[in-house]
């Protein structure tokens, strides 16, 4: 199986802060990668996918990119409803595979 | 709108066997994966398996001995069964809508519907 970690694991920013959520593969998935968002006690939420495709309805201040092995979630300008637990998933082959997660919590 | 509702029994013990399922409402149930995913407490996500409208299942070969995901297409209705159960199968469980897209230069494959999560707990 596909071994997806992300890092950091947990980490502390402020409102209006850029934050960068790194998902590393442990082979080439291409650009087969998915990020998802969850908040404590409700299902994920889907926000990007084949690695950089924005889902329908997903504000624009996330963003993904990377390929092969190595890729990012990025947040342009955090708001207090973004503090939530990230995930990135693949798809290259099965089992989907997801990372560990990454908690991002208000400084 | 499509929607996920999803039922089961909430608490086992230990050598029974989980029984979940999820309904689908207000969409097309044909030409979707339909998979389940579960999260131990405080932990991450697990994919378990998935289901296609006329049954071609994938599994984590990691619980294929033990799952089976079927699927009744005339109440629009998938289901996992999980056998032998142990305290180590205690989450919450998740039903998504799969969408597979697949182009000669692309493929896409993300879940974009979820079910809102059955917590099941195995103990004696």
């Amino acid at each position: 199986a596909i071994r997806m970690t992300q890092s950091p694991s947990s980490f502390s920013a402020s409102t209006g802060d850029r934050v960068t959520i790194t998902c590393r593969a442990s082979q080439g998935i291409s650009s087969y990668l998915a990020w998802y968002q969850q908040k404590p006690g409700k299902a994920p939420k889907l926000l990007i996918y084949a690695a950089s495709t924005l889902q329908s309805g997903v504000p624009s201040r996330f963003s993904g990119s990377g390929s092969g092995t190595d890729f990012t979630l990025t947040i342009s300008c955090l708001q207090s409803e973004d503090f939530a637990t990230y995930y990135c998933q693949q798809y290259y082959s099965y089992p989907r595979t997801f990372g560990q997660g990454t908690k991002l919590e208000i400084k | 709108q499509v929607q996920l509702q999803q039922w089961g029994a909430g608490l086992l013990k230990p050598s029974e066997t989980l029984s979940l399922t999820c309904a689908v409402y207000g969409g097309s149930f044909s030409g979707y994966y339909w998979s389940w995913i579960r999260q131990p407490p405080g932990k991450g996500l697990e994919w378990i398996g998935e289901i296609n409208h006329s049954g071609s299942t994938n599994y984590n070969p990691s619980l294929k001995s033990r799952v089976t995901i079927s699927v009744d297409t005339s109440k629009n209705q998938f289901s996992l069964k999980l056998s032998s159960v142990t305290a180590a199968d205690t989450a919450v469980y998740y039903c998504a809508r799969v969408v597979v897209v697949v182009g000669s230069r692309y493929y896409y494959y993300y879940m974009d519907v979820w079910g809102k999560g059955t917590t099941v707990t195995v103990s004696s």
